[in-house]
């Protein structure tokens, strides 16, 4: 397809257990970044992926939370041992950033995790 | 460290009226400037930008936004307001260095009444 495809849709776990979350980003995009967002509230930056340099894991709130990334393709977001805390909406994007120069981000649907 | 600030959780504003939505960044160096909208329902997209150049940037639906570095603003604005633009809006800033991230703010709900 022609833009950023996230998989699972939705999604709903119990406590304790592991989720891994899809992005398949637009073909050339070196950049990609994943987002949490919280019912009704902003976007939190969660990490961001440029080409093959080592990514910015800045914003992952715990050793929970990790993501791969392989080339300047698909990246999966894996949180393991959930908690309800964690219930939101992973949103991936991507962008064909490069060197100094930017791009808008394309986003994804969204992956709506819901903890119980 | 970057960041981005939405003073207002919400704007009301009548159709057909003017529109303004604050942004306020802090940044090293030089910023790259947006605006995204979120409608109910679907995905994020793309308003539109500032790299540099013409303070006054021209986006898509009629939106432009003007940057102020002194004031390190870059506030969303449309001289008139259609119901249609109701929806969330999130300005979002990254440094001109390449291994910058691109961080949002917390978002404004804007609600157009007839």
């Amino acid at each position: 397809g022609a833009g950023v495809s996230q998989s699972p849709s939705n999604k709903v776990t119990e406590k304790g257990k592991d989720v891994e979350l899809r992005c398949d980003p637009i073909s050339g995009h070196t950049a990609l970044y994943w987002y949490r967002q919280r019912l009704g509230q902003g976007l939190e930056f969660l990490i961001y992926f440029q080409g093959n340099s080592a990514p910015d894991k800045s914003g992952l709130p715990s050793d929970r939370f990790s993501a791969e990334r392989t080339g300047e393709s698909v990246s999966t977001l894996t949180i393991q041992r959930t908690q309800q805390e964690d219930s939101a909406v992973y949103l991936c994007a991507s962008s064909p950033q490069r060197g100094g120069n930017t791009g808008e981000l394309f986003f994804g649907e969204g992956s709506r995790l819901t903890v119980l | 460290a970057q960041s981005v600030a939405q003073p207002e959780d919400q704007v009301n504003v009548a159709e057909g009226n003017p529109l303004t939505v604050k942004c306020t960044y802090s940044v090293s160096g030089n910023p790259y400037l947006f605006w995204y909208v979120q409608y109910p329902n679907r995905g994020l997209q793309f308003l539109l930008k500032y790299i540099t150049g013409d303070n006054l940037v021209k986006g898509s639906y009629g939106f432009e936004a003007e940057f102020n570095k002194s004031q390190t603003s870059f506030h969303l604005k449309k001289p008139s307001a259609l119901v249609s633009d109701s929806a969330l809006y999130f300005c979002a800033v990254r440094s001109y260095s390449s291994a910058s991230k691109i961080i949002f703010g917390s978002g404004t709900r804007l609600s157009i009444r007839p």
